[in-house]
């Protein structure tokens, strides 16, 4: 089953350091996703998606974050000047289609460990 | 450093016997609802979806219902295996971005 992946699964990286998080979507899909996990907290919308251009953003995707699909096939999230409190699982998610109700196929994650 | 987190209710059950895990969503104008499983180390992963035009929904061993009358989900579980074991979260989906519950760690006892 086709499936989402991330890499690298644990990054470590010292404040102020500029973070990429990669993953690739299930090929077929259109619409994409952040997420990030605090340990121990529930699982939190960052950033979707489509056409090339974010279609939806929270209170936490401010100015140091942005996303981008350089190809075909990947989709990043950089962190401009990391913080401690960027400290997480970074999860990225695909979806195939807009307009019916299909679930969104997480990755296995990113942990990122800000020193 | 990282926040201190959440205590996740923990739901205890023998193997073999059924699982009912609920949740409370926020939103009335939430129009789909999916529940997902985590495992230690690993992304949420799909079990079951439901739409709001719907109240009851069944998978294999698994059965989600919905009451949008008091915003409330669960996920049922029959027959619990010890592969079960895992923190369980529903999500609601609000202009295509999901939010998500605090979630519920099932144990499964031998």
């Amino acid at each position: 089953e086709p499936e989402v992946t991330q890499t690298p699964s644990h990054q470590v990286t010292q404040m102020g350091q500029e973070v990429i998080l990669r993953c690739v979507p299930i090929s077929n899909h259109l619409y994409f996703y952040w997420y990030r996990q605090i340990l121990g907290q529930k699982v939190e919308f960052l950033v979707s998606f489509y056409n090339n251009e974010i279609s939806e953003k929270s209170e936490i995707f401010d100015d140091q974050f942005s996303v981008e699909r350089p190809d075909g096939s990947n989709f990043t999230l950089k962190i401009r000047s990391t913080k401690l409190e960027d400290s997480a699982m970074y999860f990225c998610a695909s979806r195939p289609q807009r307009g019916s109700n299909q679930p969104q196929h997480f990755g296995d994650g990113t942990r990122l460990s800000i020193l | 450093g990282e926040s201190v987190g959440l205590h996740l209710p923990t739901l205890s059950v023998q193997e073999g016997d059924n699982s009912i895990i609920n949740c409370a969503y926020s939103n009335s104008a939430s129009d789909y609802f999916i529940w997902y499983k985590q495992e230690s180390g690993k992304g949420p992963q799909f079990i079951i979806d439901i739409r709001s035009n719907m109240d009851k929904r069944q998978g294999q061993r698994v059965t989600v219902l919905l009451n949008k009358t008091v915003k409330h989900l669960s996920l049922q579980i029959a027959a619990t295996q010890p592969g079960d074991s895992a923190v369980y979260f529903c999500a609601e989906s609000l202009s295509y971005k999901y939010i998500f519950g605090t979630g519920t760690r099932l144990k499964v006892l031998a």
